[in-house]
């Protein structure tokens, strides 16, 4: 157990529709990651949060927002959902700007 | 940009031998970090091991060490005594300037007895 906390595991929906995936991060941690991990992209970062404020953004569309709360848990929305959005999400969290993130078991997203 | 490159896309090994997991990566930059992780059939993404790339000498990690030829920008993961459990993908990771982890494509591990 990384001590990353997703919710919720599965997520099944419809296309067009809006999601949103919640990541805990460990105690004590700043920074949070978002990655989603399909069949045909890989692993691909999307974007990190560190103390609230955006720090790095990665290969996230424009339909996708992230954001992170004054107690650092992060939340990623997903809208206008497509066939091929359909993948596993991960949030990692870190201590401070530390290089080892820790995963959470990902939310598995399934778009009908 | 840097990326990652694992040329084994499936691998197998039979229970107590070793293996050896190969990783190349491309970059410019002189100061950065690479990974192993793991992630079994339950999803979850394990930390193996991490390397400093200032640092010369190789990270182990119980059963885990790795091959690090920074010239030759390669980061091969070997596991001895192999056991069922390691059964898995392995991804190498990339953590560079751009402050984010790249990953390669993953290897999948099979562990047979």
């Amino acid at each position: 157990d990384s001590g990353v906390t997703q919710t919720p595991k599965h997520l099944i929906t419809a296309t067009g529709q809006r999601v949103t995936l919640r990541c805990s991060p460990r105690s004590g941690d700043l920074s949070v990651y978002w990655y989603q991990q399909s069949l045909d992209q890989g692993l691909q970062f999307l974007i990190q949060y560190y103390n609230g404020e955006e720090r790095a953004k990665g290969n996230i569309l424009e339909r996708f927002s992230a954001q992170q709360f004054p107690d650092l848990h992060s939340e990623l929305n997903l809208s206008s959902l497509e066939l091929g959005d359909s993948a596993l999400y991960f949030c990692a969290s870190s201590l401070e700007n530390s290089l080892t993130q820790y995963f959470g078991p990902g939310t598995r997203l399934t778009v009908l | 940009a840097q990326t990652v490159t694992q040329s084994q896309p499936e691998m197998s090994v039979q229970e107590a031998e070793t293996v050896t997991l190969s990783c190349t990566y491309d970059t410019s930059e002189s100061n950065y970090y690479l990974f192993w992780y793991k992630q079994p059939p339950s999803r979850q993404m394990i930390l193996v091991i991490r390397q400093e790339a200032y640092k010369q000498q190789n990270a182990t990690e119980n059963r885990f060490s790795v091959n690090f030829q920074k010239a030759a920008k390669s980061f091969s993961l070997k596991i001895s005594d192999s056991q069922l459990g390691d059964t898995a993908m392995y991804f190498c990771a990339f953590w560079g300037s751009q402050g984010n982890l790249i990953f390669g494509k993953g290897t999948k591990l099979s562990v047979k007895p």
